[in-house]
């Protein structure tokens, strides 16, 4: 069965500079999410998208932006690099069926250097 | 405001037994939603069970299952039969079901099974 697909994996970036995250929800799912994951902590809810629109907003710096496109990939942005954006980043994705089951993608390990 | 609580950050269980991860939440939202996720040593996140705050009977998944006693405001997930490929961070998870799509996410259970 096909996943949620992230790219890059690995991302290396010197501060100050920006990165983008892309993320392919699994066919016909209409909700993405993403998160970030520092090490040893749990995952942090940074922003949601259902049906291209954004519908929910956690604590994702002003420095970070997102959107999700026609296709439903989803993009996130994010720019003037901090040594502590240095994380594990995951997108999610689910289906509006009632169970809301997000499906994790194998996420993105962005190191700030 | 939502919250989470795993209280133990880690546990062992000898394998072929059966072990329980504690999780309990807050809300004062009616409909919302549980999940268990597990992350192993490679930190991909993997779904377990879900588990709806309408829904009557206790969810199962093959060797899981969630103990879920709404007045109580707990979840627990039991692993039946351990097997050494369990070994693993495990996290609770909720989200509401109305209102928004912002999911909270519990400390996380270290999980060791011995051989």
């Amino acid at each position: 069965a096909a996943g949620v697909i992230q790219s890059p994996r690995h991302l290396i970036k010197e501060k100050r500079e920006t990165a983008t995250l892309k993320c392919y929800p699994i066919p016909r799912h209409d909700t993405v999410y993403w998160y970030q994951q520092g090490p040893g902590q749990d995952p942090q809810f940074l922003i949601s998208f259902y049906e291209k629109m954004q519908s929910d907003k956690g604590s994702i710096p002003d420095r970070f932006s997102a959107q999700q496109f026609s296709d439903y990939h989803s993009e996130l942005n994010m720019s003037s690099l901090e040594l502590g954006d240095s994380a594990l980043y995951f997108c999610a994705s689910s289906q509006w069926t009632g169970t809301e089951t997000q499906y994790f993608g194998p996420g993105t390990r962005l190191l700030v250097l | 405001a939502q919250k989470i609580t795993q209280t133990q950050p880690g546990m062992f269980v000898q394998e072929k037994e059966a072990v329980t991860l504690d999780c309990t939440y807050d809300t004062s939202d009616q409909s919302y939603g549980l999940f268990w996720y597990k992350q192993p040593s490679s930190g991909e996140m993997i779904f377990l069970i879900y588990q709806g705050s309408y829904d009557e009977q206790n969810a199962t998944e093959g060797r899981y299952s969630l103990n879920f006693q709404k007045a109580r405001k707990s979840a627990n997930l039991v692993i039946s039969a351990s097997q050494l490929g369990d070994s693993a961070m495990y996290f609770c998870a909720m989200r509401l079901l109305t209102g928004g799509f912002k999911t909270i996410f519990g400390a996380g259970t270290r999980l060791f099974v011995k051989a």
